[in-house]
């Protein structure tokens, strides 16, 4: 069974660059990583994936802000939000794919919010 | 993108309740659909793939239906666990989209 935990700083200054980690146990290898997020009192928004080889799909909504990168070494993925407003601010959520669409299993959350 | 609408936004039910939630999608995504609960503060669980499959430790009290644009999640017997939000998501076409969840409250 996969576990996911997100990781990294709750708070960012507004137009600055928003980087979350996400620490797999078990195989990082044959999966799709998942990024999510959900802005307070709104519904789930897909963000982009990553896969160990390097492939990605990206939100066009968030396209131009966004780079993921996966280290297999290390067994964890991270994402990469640039030029990040208050708009922004949501709990992000990873999870993996095994590559058919939907999400098997995912982390609990981490909250960043976007403020000065 | 697909946009996806699910109804009820909040359903009241008590124990033992049948309950049945809907998802209508924008455009056709054949069976393309899964389901999840999520509690606050927790990861989303899935529940259900493909429609109407199943996933591996969730108990048969949840099924699902559908193809095409409309879907259904049943709970045939509602549970103290099953008091959650339910979010449909379609992956017929990236990017992957969300209805705006369902909360079954007491």
């Amino acid at each position: 069974q996969v576990q996911l935990q997100e990781s990294g700083p709750g708070l960012v200054n507004p137009s600055e660059t928003l980087s979350l980690t996400c620490i797999v146990s078990g195989s990082i290898v044959h999966y799709y990583w998942t990024w999510f997020r959900q802005s307070p009192g709104k519904g789930l928004e897909y963000i982009g994936y990553i896969h160990h080889t390097g492939t990605t799909d990206y939100n066009p909504s968030l396209k131009s802000r966004i780079t993921m990168s996966v280290d297999t070494s290390k067994n964890q993925f991270s994402l990469k939000l640039t030029s990040v407003t208050a708009a922004d601010t949501a709990v992000y959520y990873c999870a993996s794919d095994r590559g058919s669409g939907y999400s098997d299993y995912w982390g609990q959350g981490i909250l960043v919010t976007v403020s000065s | 993108d697909i946009q996806m609408t699910q109804s009820p936004s909040t359903l009241s039910a008590s124990v033992g309740d049948r309950v049945t939630i809907t998802c209508r999608a924008s455009q056709s995504i054949s069976v393309w659909l899964a389901w999840y609960q999520h509690n606050p503060g927790r990861a989303p669980k899935l529940l259900i793939y493909k429609a109407s499959s199943l996933e591996i430790g969730v108990p048969p009290r949840f099924s699902g239906s559908g193809a095409g644009t409309e879907f259904t999640l049943t709970i045939s017997s509602l549970q103290p666990d099953d008091f959650a939000t339910y979010y449909c998501q379609q992956y017929n076409s990236s990017p992957w989209t969300f209805g705006q969840g369902t909360k079954v409250e007491i």
